[in-house]
């Protein structure tokens, strides 16, 4: 079956920083799509990027992250962490083979930003 | 837009009592999953289905865990006997399954068993 491997638990940075969250994966499938959700305190997880091209940057809200199939890896970055910033991440993947969209989530990992 | 729907909010029980969790989906979404999430782990699926059908439930612990869609519509999770490890959050989720795979969640119900 698919797993997602974020291997940060939590990560703390400073504001203004560049923060990195690490995302790899494994499936057997070749049509999949990758995410990453982002839940604020006492929120419903929401999407915040998503994409299915191999090598393509995707940008949103700030952050981005590029798809690498060579390295089975979907990296989440932010130039300069904010404050309103700090939540849980949770990347995911989703194989629609036969029609049918099954998603995996990582464990997540939490950002902190403090000032 | 209305969002997806859950309810209760919050639950409490005692092991060996009965909980049903409800969901209204997002109006038109024909794909709806329920979500397991222990304390600090992540979204951990238990069943999907699209309309009616279920799709997969392979995780669904079946002896005391059993999940219905019977319209396409709202759906209903319930744990027959529960557990103190089915102590966790239940998320309820949607999407159009024919081109959009991302999924819009609801506030979950979070669970407590004594």
């Amino acid at each position: 079956g698919d797993s997602v491997t974020q291997t940060e638990g939590l990560v703390t940075v400073t504001e203004g920083l560049p923060v990195k969250l690490n995302c790899t994966y494994q499936t057997t499938y070749l049509t999949i799509a990758f995410f990453w959700y982002v839940q604020y305190l006492n929120e419903a997880p929401q999407v915040l990027l998503k994409s299915s091209t191999d090598n393509k940057r995707t940008e949103h809200q700030g952050f981005h992250a590029t798809l690498h199939k060579s390295s089975s890896s979907f990296h989440l970055q932010k130039s300069s962490a904010q404050l309103s910033d700090s939540a849980l991440y949770y990347c995911a993947l989703s194989d629609h083979t036969g029609g049918n969209y099954k998603p995996t989530f990582g464990k997540g990992t939490s950002l902190v930003v403090h000032p | 837009e209305a969002g997806v729907t859950q309810s209760p909010r919050y639950a409490v029980l005692q092991e060996g009592q009965a909980v049903s969790f409800w969901c209204d989906p997002i109006s038109g979404h024909d794909t709806l999953y329920w979500y397991q999430q222990p304390r600090d782990q992540g979204p951990q699926l238990l069943v999907y289905f699209r309309d009616e059908a279920v799709i997969d439930n392979s995780q669904l612990p079946s002896d005391r865990f059993s999940a219905v869609r019977p319209k396409g519509t709202n759906s209903t999770l319930k744990i027959q006997s529960a557990k103190q490890g089915d102590t966790a959050t239940y998320l309820c989720a949607s999407s159009f399954g024919g081109s959009n795979e991302r999924l819009f969640f609801g506030h979950g119900t979070k669970l407590s068993v004594l």
